[in-house]
Parts: C-alpha cells; structure tokens; sequence
C-alpha cells in the first residue's frame, strides 16, 4: 500500500494566521491527492481534490499543491470553525490510504 | 439528500466475528463505489476496504487483508463487511462513505459519510 505521511502532527496557531500542512507520498501519485477535515465527534468534510480543485462550497482561504509524491494544504487567514483535524487521501491505488492526521489547535 | 447507515456493529470476543451492514438511500446506488474506514478512539482515519459499483473490483488495507471482506447488494442498496478474526486493535467506529468522481472521471474522492458503527474487541 502507498504511505502517507503528514507533517507536522500538531500545530497551534491563532485565528487569522496563515498555516501549511505537508502531505508526503511512498510513491508517485501524481494529483490523485484529497484533503478533509473533521471535526470531533463528526463525519470527515471533503476540503480538496485533486490535489488542488476545491470542492464547492468549501471557502477559498482553503488552498493545495502539489504533484508526485509532495503536497500542501494551506489556510490563509484562519477562522475559528478551522481548528479541527485534517487528513490528506490518495487515490491513485485503489487501496486509497490516508495520511496520520495533522490536529490544527488554538 | 444522501444517507448512509451503518448497523451492526458491537462487542465481541477477540477471534470473533461480525457482519456490517451500510443502508444507502438518496442516491443511484450501482453508480458509485462504497467504502469502509473506521477510526479507533482517539486516532486517525484508517482505510479499511473499497468496492466498485458492481462487485468486480475490491481493496483491502494490509492490516486487514485475509480477515475481513467487502461486499455489495445493489439490488438492496446496501454494502457490507464481514469481519473475522477480530483483534483488540479492530476496535474502532466503522464508516462506510460513498465514492465520488469529479466531471472529468479522473478523481475520486469520499463525499458521503454515515455517523459510523462502533466494534470493541474485547475479552
């Protein structure tokens, strides 16, 4: 299976702040790349696809990047519904594995 | 409006087994794949297994490979996992989420989620 690994695990930032979220691939996957976000106690929230199209009705301080096997998620000018946990998923296997999670704290 | 229930979840004994069911309504069923990814308490996401729209392809994450299995009734709207051989570290909230395409069919992604059932392994 292809590995995902996010960078970093945690990150503490305050409202307004622009942040970056790293995505590395095992392998090449070309844009086959989504981000979500999930809150607590909720179903995960479809921000990105890929790697770079946003999904409607998601705001545009929502950004990513990238191709091959580097990807980022970033987020300009936080707001306070943004402090969740976000996942990057590739498709480009059918095993469609997902990063570890990275927690985006106050 | 799309809805995904999942049932069937529950305590069992490590070695056990279960068989999870996901209700699908709202939407044309056979036109999409399913999946499953389940969350243990307080970790991330796990994909756990994949299925196209009519049963001719599946996919299994490694940790689960061999024990658990994926299937479809399109005529009943519905997809399952059976689950055997449970381990402690199985226990988790099991998600099925409909499969997604863009317009152009190149990307898929998970646009649908249930709220989960939840298995503890658990002697």
């Amino acid at each position: 299976d292809i590995q995902m690994t996010q960078s970093p695990s945690s990150l503490s930032a305050s409202v307004g702040d622009r942040v970056t979220i790293t995505c590395r691939a095992s392998e090449s996957i070309n844009t086959y790349l989504n981000w979500y976000q999930q809150k607590a106690g909720k179903a995960p929230n479809l921000l990105i696809y890929g790697a770079s199209n946003l999904q409607s009705g998601v705001p545009s301080r929502f950004s990513g990047s990238g191709s091959g096997t580097d990807f980022t998620l970033t987020i300009t000018s936080l707001q306070p519904e943004d402090f969740a946990t976000y996942y990057c998923q590739q498709n480009f296997r059918y095993v469609r594995t997902f990063g570890q999670g990275t927690t985006l704290e106050i | 409006e799309v809805q995904l229930v999942e049932s069937g979840g529950g305590v069992v004994r490590p070695g056990g087994s279960l068989r999870l069911s996901c209700a699908a309504s709202g939407f044309i069923f056979d036109d999409y794949g399913m999946t499953w990814v389940r969350q243990a308490p307080g970790k991330g996401l796990e994909y756990v297994a994949g299925i196209s729209w009519n049963g001719g392809t599946t996919g299994y994450a490694d940790s689960v490979k061999g024990r658990f299995t994926i299937s479809r009734d399109n005529a009943k709207n519905s997809v399952y996992l059976q689950i055997d051989s449970l381990r402690a570290e199985d226990t988790a909230l099991y998600h099925c989420a409909r499969e997604y395409f863009d317009s152009s069919g190149f990307y898929r992604f998970l646009d649908s989620w249930g709220q989960g059932t939840l298995v503890t392994v658990s002697s």
